[in-house]
């Protein structure tokens, strides 16, 4: 199956700092990707769609300016959580989807802790 | 937003034994897929069943659709402890692949 690439697994940063989390579809080509935030227990809550080559599509409530979506190629999208602070703290899941398949790929997430 | 609802939250069975899921949506759906997640991993696709379908079985599991009653089930026979994991069903509204899960089982399977 298609392979989906999320990198780094874990990062700590300080508060204020800003944290680029990268997802690349490995063996196919994604001109969208999904980026999902997820807390202890608890399902996945859509954040933002990704669209190659056009600006990201927010679901509501999630700041754009906070969470910054860049889709540059047709294998990578990076999300950037611009001046982190605790309450950022989570897991961050990037997926895309399969090529006429209907299911999606998902990245194996990465951890954020904001000190 | 979330579309599904999964019940129970949590299940806790023993080897061998059969385990149920239940996930109930609440709008009309091109199709319906079920997702596992290891903890502090991504999700992987189990299977897809689409509006038209009612059940669909893929090795040991076993998923059926109820469209009137907007409601699946993932049934997992002879568990194994190595199915230990979160289990999602996730609602594909519009066929464009925007996904919208529900809150997950957290299925322990005992040695």
């Amino acid at each position: 199956g298609a392979v989906v690439s999320q990198h780094p697994s874990r990062v700590i940063c300080k508060s204020g700092t800003s944290v680029k989390i990268e997802c690349r579809s490995l063996d196919f080509q994604a001109t969208t990707m999904f980026w999902y935030r997820q807390f202890p227990k608890q399902s996945l809550m859509l954040m933002a769609t990704s669209n190659e080559g056009s600006k990201a599509t927010y679901e509501q409530g999630v700041e754009k300016d906070k969470f910054l979506i860049n889709h540059a190629s047709l294998t990578l999208s990076t999300l950037t959580v611009t001046s982190a602070h605790p309450e950022d703290s989570s897991f961050y899941i990037c997926s895309a989807p399969g090529q006429g398949t209907g299911e999606l790929f998902f990245g194996e997430g990465s951890r954020l802790t904001v000190l | 937003s979330q579309q599904g609802e999964e019940d129970p939250q949590a299940l806790s069975i023993q080897e061998g034994e059969n385990a149920t899921m239940n996930c109930s949506y609440k709008t009309s759906i091109n199709n319906l897929q079920w997702y596992r997640q290891n903890s502090g991993r991504g999700l992987v696709h189990l299977i897809l069943i689409r509006s038209n379908e009612r059940e669909k079985h893929s090795g040991r599991l076993r998923v059926t659709l109820d469209t009137s009653k907007k409601s699946s089930s993932l049934l997992i026979t002879a568990s194994r402890a190595a199915d230990t994991a979160s289990y999602f069903c996730a609602t594909d509204l519009y066929n464009n692949n925007d996904m919208r899960f529900g809150a997950g089982t957290r299925l322990t399977v005992k040695p």
